[in-house]
């Protein structure tokens, strides 16, 4: 049974980092893609970036791409995404999305990390 | 910046048919998107409901159903139940190794 679990809620400051985990069971890591979403209070979802599990391979939304480093360890099977130079309005519920390749969807999700920022 | 547009909100009576639609600021919704749809309950992370335009994900009943109508794509719900009362979100694949998600769609039974 696949399963994603995040690491805990974070309260952080403005101008630091928050690094939050993502560690997979169920299957074999280097099989699938693993992409980072956020979701603001009382806002949709915002596709973030995407890791290549296999290679290491990232890309990552236009707003988010000299701020975010997402990584793998596969001797763990988890996934990690830091998000850099926080500001308030990066609080956010952050998701760890398993991707499927061939279908392009995300068909397991993670339970979410809450991120708080405070100025 | 490409755009993802969804109906922000719905309203369906228990028992009835609805069909939320999700379409491109600029240009036509095609399979070449593979649209997939998520439902998101309050507190809850989303769960995969459609992939690649019209397959139902693992568990997911037959009263959901995906498709293309015009130029975009859609999510139907038949025989709505009010614990279908919730988010709708649909994303798209813009290549590249991007995806987008729509708005989304508050989903009122009633």
């Amino acid at each position: 049974q696949v399963h994603l679990v995040q690491s805990g809620a974070e309260v952080q400051k403005t101008g630091a980092s928050v690094k939050v985990s993502c560690k997979a069971s169920g299957y074999s890591l280097s099989r699938y893609d693993m992409n980072w979403v956020r979701q603001a209070p009382g806002q949709g979802l915002e596709w973030m970036g995407w890791i290549a599990t296999y290679n290491d391979q990232t890309n990552s939304a236009p707003q988010f791409q000299d701020r975010v480093t997402m990584t793998t360890d596969e001797s763990t099977n988890t996934v990690y995404m830091e998000l850099r130079s926080l500001r308030p309005n990066d609080t956010a519920v952050y998701y760890c999305a398993r991707g499927r390749a061939v279908d392009y969807d995300f068909d397991y999700w993670g339970q979410g990390t809450l991120v708080a920022v405070s100025s | 910046q490409t755009v993802v547009t969804q109906e922000p909100s719905f309203s369906v009576s228990p028992g009835g048919t609805v069909t939320l639609t999700c379409g491109l600021s600029s240009g036509s919704v095609s399979t070449d998107y593979h649209p997939s749809w998520y439902q998101q309950t309050p507190g809850q992370p989303p769960r995969a409901l459609i992939y690649s335009t019209d397959t139902r994900s693992s568990g997911v009943p037959d009263r959901f159903s995906g498709s293309i109508l015009g130029n975009k794509a859609a999510l139907t719900i038949t025989g709505a139940q009010a614990d279908d009362e919730c988010d709708y979100y649909c994303m798209l694949y813009m290549g590249g190794a991007t995806w987008v998600f729509g708005g989304g769609t508050k989903l009122t039974v009633l």
